[in-house]
């Protein structure tokens, strides 16, 4: 059962565009939510991340937006370049006092930004 | 700069053989997780450590599959015996106690093909 649904699969943008990509969740214990970038190859990166009591988090090019009543949260990439071509991945926390933090990922979305 | 090294890089093996992933965590971080990431499942949690103990890994089969954390600089990922289906990108990430903000941060994997 995917804890955090991810859509959509892949994007393609043109460079200079906004890419945006977006997630859902069920679980209302969730308490934080980061984004990570993966480029071929390599592991993934923490890109930005944002908790529940904000609705939106800029870092750069680099929005997330939250709605915590629908329980979705979604990326946002302004000026899109094609360096940004990536594997994005959003994930849930989940702490508990026995166990600790738990992460939950969603599929992912395999981002191409076209010259 | 801090990272989590992750040997071997690539591993190709014959079905049946044995393979063992290791991983040093961050200096500091007492969670390490395993994950394995696929296609067609996307980032699976495997098993998950907290100061050295295990705290779930119902994400692995138990029949072929075993983690272990010998010491704090270390944790291992075996598979025996391996089977095609295993072939897969494994992933070891490690972070903090729970806190605000706190995230995990991955090594760069350990890519296997089981032939």
């Amino acid at each position: 059962q995917q804890q955090v649904k991810q859509s959509p699969q892949s994007l393609i943008v043109q460079k200079g565009g906004i890419s945006i990509i977006n997630c859902a969740y069920e679980n209302t214990a969730f308490d934080y939510f980061p984004w990570y970038q993966q480029f071929p190859g390599k592991g993934p990166a923490l890109l930005i991340a944002i908790r529940p009591d904000v609705s939106e988090k800029k870092e750069g090019r680099f929005t997330i937006s939250f709605n915590k009543s629908a329980k979705q949260f979604s990326l946002h990439i302004m000026d899109s370049q094609p360096g940004d071509s990536a594997t994005y991945f959003c994930a849930a926390r989940l702490f508990r006092w026995n166990t600790g933090n738990q992460f939950y990922f969603g599929t992912g979305t395999s981002l191409t930004v076209i010259p | 700069d801090a990272r989590v090294t992750q040997t071997p890089r690539h591993k190709v093996t014959e079905m049946g053989q044995e393979v063992t992933m290791r991983c040093q965590p961050i200096l500091g971080h007492n969670t390490v997780f395993w994950y394995r990431q696929t296609m067609m499942q996307g980032l699976e949690l495997l098993a998950y450590f907290r100061n050295r103990a295990p705290l779930d890994d119902s994400g692995m089969p138990k029949d072929r599959f075993s983690a272990e954390m010998p010491d704090a600089t270390l944790a291992t990922l075996k598979i025996q015996p391996s089977e095609p289906r295993d072939s897969a990108v494994y992933f070891c990430a490690s972070g903090y106690p729970p806190g605000p903000g706190n995230t995990i941060y991955f090594g760069e994997g350990s890519w296997l093909t089981v032939v």
